[in-house]
């Protein structure tokens, strides 16, 4: 059984173009919520933790926030360094992780 | 700050052949390790981890072991590799007590 969703698989974007990745889990006892960036070839980057619904974090052009449910990434005014796959992971006793969503952000 | 090394980047091995990837922490002590197979369209997979030396625990039966000879080393190891152990595999630690999870560069390995 999936724990974790991820969607769209793929997002092509016009820089500038701001838009959103969803993660959506089952796993009832929530310790963490973990979003890595992952450029092709390589390991994951990490980026967030999020542990209670109503949080957020951001980072430069990215923003977290996590509800009961799911967590969103926005991408704010993209730019083509923004490229690349964005995993969310969620932690019971271990980290599992969706399949991600691949961004593809055009000049 | 701590880093984390892992080789070799790329491997191409005959089926049937061994297997020992070695994934080295620095800049930390006593950290939990962990080995990933990512397969192409689908999420992470754990394999192994260590929460110290010569503890191993295993989450998916397969034709793979590991070891944690040191503190900070953590080696991937196969008698005999299978086409289906081809794909992209992942080290990485964590500092005990907590979750997020650091990764190397990985290792693309075919198995031929």
């Amino acid at each position: 059984e999936d724990q974790v969703t991820q969607s769209p698989e793929a997002l092509r974007l016009q820089e500038g173009e701001s838009s959103s990745l969803n993660c959506s889990y089952t796993v009832s006892g929530l310790r963490g919520l973990f979003w890595y960036r992952q450029d092709p070839g390589k390991g994951p980057e990490f980026l967030f933790t999020l542990y209670s619904a109503g949080e957020e974090k951001e980072k430069e052009r990215l923003k977290a926030t996590l509800t009961k449910k799911e967590s969103f990434l926005h991408i704010t005014a993209p730019k083509p360094e923004d490229s690349a796959t964005y995993l969310c992971a969620v932690h019971d006793y271990k980290l599992s992780f969706g399949a991600g969503t691949t961004v593809t952000v055009r000049a | 700050s701590q880093t984390i090394h892992q080789w070799p980047a790329t491997l191409v091995q005959p089926v049937g052949s061994p297997l020992s990837l070695e994934c080295t922490v620095e800049g930390t002590s006593n950290p939990n390790l962990y080995w990933y197979r990512q397969a192409a369209g689908r999420g992470l997979q754990l394999l192994f981890y260590s929460v110290g030396i010569g503890q191993i625990s295993s989450e998916v039966p397969q034709n793979l072991s590991a070891s944690r000879p040191q503190d900070r080393q953590f080696i991937l190891s196969s008698k005999k590799l299978l086409l289906s152990d081809s794909g992209f595999y992942l080290c990485a630690w964590s500092v005990q007590g907590t979750r997020e999870a650091f990764f190397g560069q990985g290792t693309r390995l075919t198995v031929v």
